[in-house]
């Protein structure tokens, strides 16, 4: 069954330090792979996406997430927080039939 | 250019009721996809269209629950004899077309509340 596991529910980190957030999935094909955000009372907003390729792949405000299969993980990495990075974070993996299968969340608190 | 619209953006409603929640695509997206997000928890997906016809909806949770996109564009969201447990969070999202690879705008949501 596919499923997707974010292991930690909250991450506190100060403005400035580096941040990982952990994602690990199951799926029995070649994985599309997504990390959404969500702020309160907003949209969820996609921030990368990995489909094939490079599995380094950049997206929006500066976060990167890496593909290791052998691992099954799809980390979400950014050198340097800011307070407006205050938010859930999403993990998701998209299915043959066009669903998108998330995982729990992770809320990310920064510390100024 | 507008993104994905859902009204009401709150919903308080009582147990036994009905209610309707609505949803805007972005202009041109073919298909809409309905998720359900509980508190604590990540959106699952309810239900999804491909122009007017529901291509899938293997993730309403039992009978009570309809949607409905009767001209491809604009979804009505319908949920029958209201259970304290339906209260979350509905998401909307649309993309271009259907298929893994695309990539869905999601609305901001209608939170509803049963009492």
């Amino acid at each position: 069954a596919q499923s997707v596991t974010q292991p930690d529910i909250h991450i506190t980190v100060s403005e400035g330090a580096s941040l990982e957030l952990r994602c690990n999935y199951s799926y029995g094909a070649t994985p599309y792979l997504f990390w959404y955000v969500q702020s309160p009372g907003q949209g969820l907003q996609l921030l990368l996406k990995y489909f094939s390729g490079d599995t380094l792949v950049q997206g929006i405000k500066g976060f990167e997430a890496e593909f290791k299969r052998s691992q099954s993980s799809f980390n979400l990495r950014k050198p340097s927080v800011h307070w407006s990075d205050a938010a859930e974070y999403f993990c998701a993996v998209g299915a043959r039939d066009d669903k998108i299968i998330f995982g729990k969340g992770t809320r990310l608190h920064i510390l100024p | 250019g507008a993104g994905v619209s859902q009204t009401p953006s709150n919903k308080v409603t009582e147990k036994g009721k009905y209610v309707e929640l609505r949803c805007d695509p972005i202009s041109g997206h073919t298909a809409l996809y309905w998720y359900r997000q509980s508190l604590g928890q990540g959106p699952e997906f309810l239900i999804y269209f491909q122009g007017t016809g529901a291509a899938d909806d293997s993730g309403l949770p039992n009978d009570r629950f309809f949607a409905v996109r009767p001209e491809g564009s604009v979804s009505t969201l319908k949920i029958q004899r209201t259970e304290r447990g339906d209260s979350a969070v509905y998401l909307c999202a649309s993309s271009l077309t259907s298929g893994r690879g695309n990539e869905q705008f999601f609305g901001p949501g209608t939170r509803l509340t049963v009492l």
